[in-house]
């Protein structure tokens, strides 16, 4: 299956500041897509991420706040903007790899997101 | 909208049983796909088990299995002689055929397997 990575692991920020986020897959995906899972919490899609257009955000999630970039089939950046400690949470990337399974999304391992 | 409902937060059992974890969902499409996700306490969620609506057959896993009842919008899973591996947060989440890719997630139930 897809060998799906985040950098970085873990962080802890200052408010007012930014942080991004990078996901690499080691195949080439259509459909990636970026969500949250604040603390003791479910997840939550922020926005899907298709190379070569705009991302789609969710409703509640704004582009200014959070800017995703999808430059090619293997690689896209989440960055968190003038942070605030209620963007506390795991930030996780998912595809679907279609070589697998279509319709099935496959997760990274998270983004550790600590405001202070 | 969609909406999932897991209404058991917490469940232990001890190792070797077999445990079901419930899931209820809402929602007017005919043609979804179900899915059990496990999030161990190192965070990378894995994908348990996939059911297609369309599929009256439940889907199995070794020993994950689910007991889908489309009429009653209901998408139960059922771990058999359950290991320590198996302690996890599972998620029951909800996605559409047609259209938007987004995973609706339930609140999650957290298993823990004693020895």
């Amino acid at each position: 299956s897809a060998v799906i990575s985040q950098k970085p692991s873990r962080d802890i920020c200052q408010r007012g500041t930014s942080l991004t986020i990078q996901c690499q897959v080691d195949s080439q995906v259509t459909m990636m897509f970026w969500y949250r899972q604040q603390p003791g919490q479910s997840l939550t899609l922020i926005a899907t991420a298709n190379q070569g257009s705009e991302a789609t955000y969710e409703s509640g999630f704004v582009i200014d706040k959070f800017p995703i970039s999808r430059p090619n089939l293997t690689f896209s950046t989440l960055t968190v903007s003038n942070m605030s400690p209620e963007d506390s949470s795991i930030y996780l990337c998912s595809v679907e790899d279609p070589s697998i399974r279509g319709d099935t999304q496959y997760f990274g391992p998270g983004t550790r997101l600590t405001v202070l | 909208a969609q909406t999932v409902t897991q209404s058991q937060p917490e469940m232990s059992v001890q190792e070797a049983e077999t445990v079901t974890l419930s899931c209820t969902y809402d929602t007017s499409e005919s043609n979804y796909y179900l899915f059990w996700y496990k999030q161990p306490p190192s965070r990378q969620m894995i994908l348990v088990i996939r059911q297609e609506a369309y599929k009256q057959q439940n889907a199995t896993e070794n020993r994950f299995s689910v007991n889908f009842q489309k009429a009653a919008k209901s998408f139960s899973l059922k771990i058999s002689d359950s290991q320590l591996g198996d302690t996890a947060m599972y998620f029951c989440a909800f996605m559409k055929q047609e259209g938007a890719q987004k995973l609706v997630f339930g609140q999650g139930t957290r298993l823990t397997i004693n020895p």
